[in-house]
Formats: structure tokens, sequence, C-alpha cells
């Protein structure tokens, strides 16, 4: 079956560092990769996405690139801010059938980023 | 877009009783999903709609739970004979469907508590 793998947290920076947060993925087919964070108090947001092979995806500073080769799906950030502190997830989708859009999440990293 | 409403935001119960929660999609969404959520963890699937079918249920979904989405637009969810390992955040997403690519907006969940 579908499963996300992300690095262990949680994860520590002071404002400004540089941000990897490690995604790997099995699943059949062609899925579709997706981050989604979820800030202190609020629901799940999409942060971005990615639909096929070498797409990049980007928002908010934060860039991930689908890499089918290694199965993986890094999120990366240059340059990070306190609000970036929260808690990240990688997710995939199903690649057909019936199940169009459900989502398989990793177990979540918990970034805090200090002054 | 209001957002996906989800109600109540906590529900505190005994073990034995019956619990009921309520998702409200955000309104032109035909699909309907429910996670589950426990500490440290990503959500987990539970089971989907797509207007007033239920397509998919996980095997997490024993016979005490049960969902349901009469009319295509809110869903309940209901556990019978809660027990204490049903504490955990209930989640509720929605998303328009053209394709396996369309985004989940989630609501910020209800979170149940068993004593």
């Amino acid at each position: 079956g579908n499963s996300v793998t992300q690095m262990e947290g949680p994860v520590t920076l002071s404002e400004e560092a540089f941000l990897t947060i490690n995604c790997t993925y099995t699943a059949t087919g062609y899925p579709s990769l997706f981050w989604y964070v979820q800030y202190p108090g609020e629901g799940l947001q999409l942060l971005l996405k990615a639909t096929k092979a070498d797409d990049k995806g980007s928002n908010k500073g934060f860039e991930a690139t689908y890499r089918k080769e290694t199965t993986s799906f890094h999120l990366e950030k240059g340059s990070v801010q306190v609000s970036d502190s929260a808690v990240y997830f990688c997710a995939l989708s199903n690649a057909g059938g019936t199940s169009y859009g459900k989502l398989t999440f990793g177990q979540g990293t918990i970034l805090t980023v200090h002054p | 877009d209001t957002g996906v409403s989800q109600d109540p935001r906590h529900k505190i119960t005994k073990r034995g009783q019956n619990v009921t929660f309520r998702c409200d999609p955000i309104s032109e969404h035909n699909r309907l999903y429910w996670y589950r959520q426990t500490l440290g963890q990503g959500p987990e699937f539970l089971t989907y709609f797509q207007n007033e079918a239920q397509l998919e249920k996980s095997r997490l979904l024993s016979d005490r739970f049960s969902a349901e989405r009469p009319k295509g637009s809110f869903s309940t969810l209901e556990i019978q004979r809660t027990e204490q390992g049903d504490s955990a955040m209930y989640l509720c997403a929605s998303s328009l469907e053209t394709g396996r690519n369309s985004p989940l907006h989630f609501g910020n969940g209800t979170r149940l508590t068993v004593t």
C-alpha cells in the first residue's frame, strides 16, 4: 500500500536559517505529492503540491521537487521566519480508482523557529 | 467561501456513551472526507463520500463507527459505545471533483476525549 515517511522531529532553527524537511514515499502508479501545514490552533492548509516527476511546487518561499528516482519530496526554505513555526505534513494522493483525492500522510514534523 | 466547519470543537464523554460529530463542507464541494489524528501522528483516512455516496471505508472504521451524508451536503460521524482508544482529533475535509490533484480543505477538527 501507499506510505509516507518524514524525517524525525522536532526541528528547531534560528530565524533566517535554511530549512530542509525530508519526505520519502512508497506508492503504486504515479501519485501526486503535497505538503500541508498546520499552524497552532488551526486546521491543515495546503502549502504546495507537485503532480508529476520533476515538478517543483512552491509557495511562501517554500519549495519541493518531485523526485521519482529517489521517491522523495523534500521541503526546503532558504530563510525561515518565526511565523513558519508549525507542523508540516507530507502527503500523497492515490493514483486512481474510486479513491481519487484520498490522502496518505506522513507523521508530521514540528518546526520551531526562534528569533 | 466560509471554509469547512466542524461541530463541536471539543467533546468529552464517558466510555460507553455515543457521540456524533457534524461537518459542513465548502458549499460547492462534492467530495467529503473524514480523518482521525492522534498526538504525534499524521491524519489517518477513515471514510470518503462523493455526493451522498460513501465510496470507501478504512479498516480503521470499526462497526462502532458510522458516517452519513444524507443530502450530499453536511456529514455526520457517529461513534457508538466509545472507548478510550477513540480519543483523538477527528478531521473533516472537502474538495471539488476535478481529478486526483484537487486539494483538500480541512476543518479545524473535533477533539474527542473519552474518560
